[in-house]
């Protein structure tokens, strides 16, 4: 168990639906990453926060967004879903910084049919 | 952007035997992480590396990141079953930026 949590740990919807992801970090962990794997593919980064703020940007999408309350959990927006959006949605947690050790959620699987 | 390429995207290993998967980039590389994803699981850090030349090992595994600080390279020895899974290597360029994530070796073994 990394002490990541993640919910819901499935998710079924449909195309044009909106859904929110969220994620609570280890305890005293103040950055988040949000990646997307699909199918038997690697880890495609989203974003980062930063306690708080926005920290970096990966390949997500306009229809995504995210993120980080002053608790430091976060969530994950994904609108207008398309078929191509179903993948494994993970979160990350790190101390500090941008190259620290990442821990990862369990996931959650996202389904659009 | 920067790319971390890695090698084998697959690797089928008859059990107890050794195999290698390798990671390059084009650019000189701050530091190296290794992590593992078991299949239906989460990726779980394995190790990091920080020096030029530095070797690493974890009971069978045996990690090296290259002497320009390009490559890194993880070395599994008498494969176990338990080894199944893929293996990432991320990446950053300089200490701060972004840790980027290779596109993983999936490893299946042979009882």
């Amino acid at each position: 168990d990394s002490g990541v949590t993640q919910t819901p740990k499935h998710l079924i919807t449909a195309t044009g639906q909106r859904v929110t992801l969220r994620c609570s970090p280890r305890s005293g962990d103040l950055s988040v990453y949000w990646y997307q794997q699909s199918l038997d593919q690697g880890l495609q980064f989203l974003i980062q926060y930063y306690n708080g703020e926005e920290r970096a940007k990966g390949n997500i999408l306009e229809r995504f967004s995210a993120q980080q309350f002053p608790d430091l959990h976060s969530e994950l927006n994904l609108s207008s879903l398309e078929l191509g959006d179903s993948a494994l949605y993970f979160c990350a947690s790190s101390v500090v910084g941008r190259t620290d050790t990442q821990y990862f959620g369990p996931g959650t699987r996202l389904t659009v049919l | 952007g920067q790319q971390v390429m890695q090698i084998p995207q697959y690797q089928h290993v008859q059990e107890g035997e050794d195999f290698t998967t390798y990671c390059n980039s084009s650019t000189t590389l701050s530091n190296i992480q290794w992590y593992k994803q078991r299949p239906g699981g989460h990726p779980v850090f394995l190790i990091q590396l920080v020096k030029s030349g530095e070797v690493k090992k974890q009971k069978r595994l045996t990690f090296q990141f290259g002497e320009a600080k390009k490559n890194s390279s993880l070395h599994i020895t008498a494969t176990q079953t338990t080894d199944v899974g893929t293996y990432f290597c991320a990446a950053s360029k300089a200490a701060g930026n972004k840790l980027t994530f290779g596109g993983g070796t999936r490893v299946l073994v042979k009882p």
